[in-house]
């Protein structure tokens, strides 16, 4: 079993519906956890950190489930220039060390 | 605002060869890291930094060597290219307290 697992998708969706999808990690002792986003053919940036407590930034919903071992992303209102891969990041046992999905891409569609 | 910045973009190499990847940033992170990626796998980790004259080995080290010399400077080293080493390679910084990566642009590298 891979240590984070995504759904690689592509989710095609249209425009100005919501969308989420989820994250799973295999370590339990994780202890922090992020959403990057990458567009075609550039670097990562990250979208937002995923908080204990369920965390929003604008249309974008991270939350966390610790029992279950997963988080997820729900973006509402989705936008064309929401389409990219959507990378779900995982801090392990070490603090200089992230452990990153395949990504789930998104596209977007009029 | 330079952040991360990587050379070269592209290059293709003939096995055997040897290359020197740069990055080099300017926001004073201490933290700096050498990823890949390739089609269907996350990012993985080749050689991290947590400040000048310390490095230490991440996930995929092998066939790779870097040094850091100065907080600015991040050279990632390929001994002898071999086609298992084409991937796209990213360059990282941070503050070690943070959990925000920053990345270069990517250097796309293709061995023959």
């Amino acid at each position: 079993r891979k240590e984070v697992e995504q759904d690689p998708g592509p989710f095609n969706v249209p425009e100005g519906a919501t969308v989420a999808f989820n994250c799973t990690y295999s370590n339990s002792a994780s202890q922090s956890f992020f959403w990057y986003r990458q567009d075609c053919r550039k670097e990562p940036k990250l979208l937002m950190s995923v908080y204990s407590s369920g965390n929003e930034d604008g249309r974008f919903t991270a939350q966390l489930n610790r029992a279950s071992q997963y988080i997820s992303l729900l973006i509402r209102d989705s936008k064309l220039s929401d389409s990219a891969t959507y990378l779900c990041v995982v801090r392990g046992d070490s603090n200089y060390q992230l452990i990153w999905g395949a990504g789930t891409k998104l596209i977007i569609k009029p | 605002n330079a952040g991360v910045t990587q050379t070269p973009k592209f290059q293709v190499l003939k096995t055997g060869q040897s290359m020197t990847l740069q990055c080099a940033q300017d926001m004073n992170h201490e933290y700096m890291s050498w990823y890949r990626q390739d089609p269907g796998m996350g990012l993985r980790l080749i050689h991290y930094s947590v400040g000048a004259g310390i490095t230490d080995q991440g996930e995929v080290p092998n066939g790779y060597n870097v040094s850091r010399s100065t907080t600015e400077d991040f050279p990632l080293r390929l001994l002898s290219a071999a086609p298992s080493q084409t991937s796209v390679y990213f360059c990282a910084s941070s503050y070690i307290s943070a959990g925000e990566l920053f990345f270069g642009e990517g250097s796309r590298l293709t061995v023959l």
